[in-house]
């Protein structure tokens, strides 16, 4: 069964900390990955997308991970700021051969900075 | 450039009523999905389009149906609205299979 899996479900750090969240999934065949970001009340907007090559990408103060032999990927944030308070939601595309691909979400961290 | 809008943002139903739900993306995207957020579940797919006039069932289709008459829209009906149905709903719009997805600001529909 195609599963992502986030840990952990809840984070609350201090601003200017940096942070890890852990997403695992078995989606096959994988296609890509990708972090979302979803302020509360608003749409999820994306942060990175990573295919099988590749193992990292970075983003500003976010750089994702990609481990494709254990299907585990990663969300390091440096120096927190208030503003990255929202969830984050892991998404991996299966790969299809005719119409669109399958994405699957997991249920998101949530993360709270503050001051 | 507004990238994917949906209409309305909010929106309180009684059960057995019926409503449409608009989706437009201004992106020429081939792909539009739609997705329900629940709490402490991930997005789950209502249903999908690969083009103008083509849609097809996602993981949980029952009591909505789409249609895609138009590339730039995709709407999503409730026809006898449940309680159940008492979610957020998202619209997203991708070019093809390999980009990222651009995602509307949500609907929240209450059904009472």
């Amino acid at each position: 069964k195609n599963q992502v899996e986030q840990s952990p479900q809840s984070l609350i750090i201090l601003e200017g900390k940096n942070c890890t969240l852990q997403c695992n999934y078995t989606v096959s065949p994988f296609s890509n990955l990708r972090w979302y970001k979803q302020d509360t009340g608003r749409g999820p907007v994306s942060l990175t997308i990573m295919t099988f090559s590749e193992n990292t990408k970075s983003n500003g103060r976010y750089t994702a991970t990609l481990d494709a032999d254990t299907k585990q990927s990663s969300l390091h944030i440096t120096a927190s700021q208030l503003s990255d308070s929202a969830s984050y939601i892991c998404v991996v595309s299966d790969l299809q051969e005719t119409g669109a691909n399958n994405l699957f979400f997991g249920t998101g961290t949530r993360l709270t900075v503050i001051p | 450039n507004a990238g994917v809008t949906q209409t309305p943002k909010f929106r309180v139903l009684k059960t057995g009523q019926s409503m449409t739900l608009l989706c437009a993306q201004d992106m020429n995207h081939e792909y539009m999905y739609w997705y329900r957020q629940d709490p402490g579940m991930g997005l789950r797919l209502i249903h999908y389009s690969v083009g103008e006039g083509t849609t097809a069932k996602g993981e949980v289709p029952d009591g909505y149906n789409v249609s895609r008459l138009k590339k730039q829209n995709f709407l999503l009906g409730l026809e006898s609205a449940a309680p159940s149905q008492t979610s957020v709903y998202f619209c997203a719009s991708t070019t093809d299979r390999a980009t990222e997805a651009f995602f509307g600001q949500g609907t929240r529909l209450t059904v009472v």
